[in-house]
């Protein structure tokens, strides 16, 4: 099993570019969450799915799309990318609200 | 607003130390607390508390839930450079499955 993977690991973009971070899960979860992570902040949810072909915003859900139209997959999109979102992002999962999350090893993005 | 609050923010100790990290938490629909440590990737699950004064323990590691003072604490004795991470507690809503993160504890062993 491989638990949750993210594509890419590392990008660079410029202001105003989009872009799309994609999270796969093999283990069968129905819910899954995007975070990002800025130092001294912790992490943060960004929106979250609690099922296939539904989504949910967060705390911080502002330039930022989601959608979940497979069961293990959970994509984040960028429309038109700021300086303020350069930061690490977390995908997680989870099968249920009573179970602990897994996480992903993460994206970092740069937005110059 | 719900919210959880980690002390210390860091905190730097030689190996063979004992540790105390502490999670104080604010929030409706509270279910558990958790624990996780990171160190250069993901965050990794350590511990998740639902009962009150029921202590978890794994090796070195234990925690417990105060859910009358509405905290939490991890105890790592004899501390070991390995255990050097962020230690990131989090409250587990029991409607969503949403964990909300504290602002983590930076630990760094010397050997």
């Amino acid at each position: 099993n491989a638990g949750v993977t993210q594509t890419p690991k590392f990008r660079v973009l410029k202001t105003g570019q989009s872009m799309t971070l994609l999270c796969a899960q093999d283990m069968n979860h129905e819910y899954m969450y995007w975070y990002r992570q800025d130092p001294g902040m912790g992490l943060r949810l960004i929106h979250y799915s609690v099922g296939e072909g539904t989504t949910a915003k967060g705390e911080v859900p502002d330039g930022y799309n989601v959608s979940r139209l497979k069961k293990q997959n959970f994509l984040l999109g960028l429309e038109s990318a700021a300086p303020s979102q350069t930061s690490v992002y977390f995908c997680a999962s989870s099968l249920n609200t009573y179970n602990e999350q897994f996480f992903g090893p993460g994206t970092r993005l740069t937005v110059l | 607003e719900d919210k959880v609050v980690q002390s210390p923010l860091s905190l730097v100790v030689h190996e063979g130390d004992t540790v105390t990290l502490n999670c104080s938490y604010e929030v409706t629909n509270f279910r558990s607390l958790l624990w996780y440590k990171q160190e250069k990737k993901a965050p990794t699950f350590l511990f998740m508390l639902t009962s009150s004064g029921i202590e978890k323990k794994s090796g070195r590691l234990s925690s417990i839930l105060d859910k009358k003072e509405l905290s939490s604490i991890l105890n790592i004795t004899a501390t070991q450079t390995g255990d050097s991470a962020i230690y990131l507690c989090a409250s587990l809503s029991s409607n969503t499955g949403k964990l909300i993160f504290g602002q983590g504890t930076t630990l760094q062993v010397k050997p």
